[in-house]
């Protein structure tokens, strides 16, 4: 079957660094999204990801290795405003999204 | 530009009743897709569609019934509603299938009673 394993809940400092990990398997591999959901608001994209290595945007930046089926998200200088749920989802063979459950990001002053 | 809009944003329906959830992108996207958020659970996909007059079922098409006449309308109609339809439901669109992005309209919270 296909899965997507990331940690339910993490709990961060304001100005902290933060990787949240996520994990996949899937029929096939078009690539890894990641994408933050604010509480009752929308999905808005964060990342792509198709080939292997580190993509940087800002404060925030994401890792992938096809191999090991492993993704992370890392938030640098954490702000309030960060506090929100992050989702992985990956393309699988048939141009579908698998969407992990979500990772709820908690910020403390 | 509006991106994706939906309506309602909330709804309650008895046992039995039958809606429509309205969807409309002016982005001019190829590709939409209705999906359903339970808490805790990630995103399933209900229905997509790769263009006007092309429908095709995704992972829990049960109960759900779409149609997409224009680009722009993707409507999810739901018959003889259950309680296992309570959830939020999303409408997205993108460019095309691939690497784009989904955008995302702001959702419709919906309880069956």
């Amino acid at each position: 079957g296909q899965n997507i394993d990331q940690p339910t809940e993490m709990t961060a400092t304001e100005g902290a660094i933060v990787q949240i990990n996520c994990t996949y398997q899937t029929s096939g591999f078009n690539g890894l999204f990641w994408y933050q959901q604010h509480a009752g608001e929308a999905p808005t994209f964060l990342s792509y990801n198709v080939l292997d290595g580190l993509e940087e945007k800002g404060r925030f930046s994401s890792f992938l290795s096809r191999s090991k089926g492993y993704s992370y998200l890392l938030l640098k200088e954490l702000q309030m405003k960060d506090s929100a749920s992050y989702l992985c989802a990956v393309l699988d063979s048939n141009y579908q999204l698998i969407w992990g459950a979500g990772t709820k990001l908690i910020i403390k002053p | 530009n509006a991106g994706v809009t939906q309506t309602p944003k909330f709804r309650i329906l008895k046992i039995g009743q039958s809606m429509t959830l309205q969807c409309t992108q002016d982005m001019n996207h190829n590709y939409m897709y209705w999906y359903r958020q339970d808490p805790g659970m990630g995103l399933k996909l209900i229905y997509y569609s790769v263009g006007a007059g092309i429908t095709d079922k995704g992972e829990v098409p049960n109960g759900y019934n779409v149609s997409r006449s224009t680009t722009e309308d993707f409507p999810l109609r739901l018959e003889l509603a259950a309680p296992s339809q309570t959830s939020v439901y999303f409408c997205a669109s993108s460019y095309r299938e691939s690497s784009y992005e989904q955008y995302f309209g702001p959702g419709t919270r919906l309880t069956v009673t």
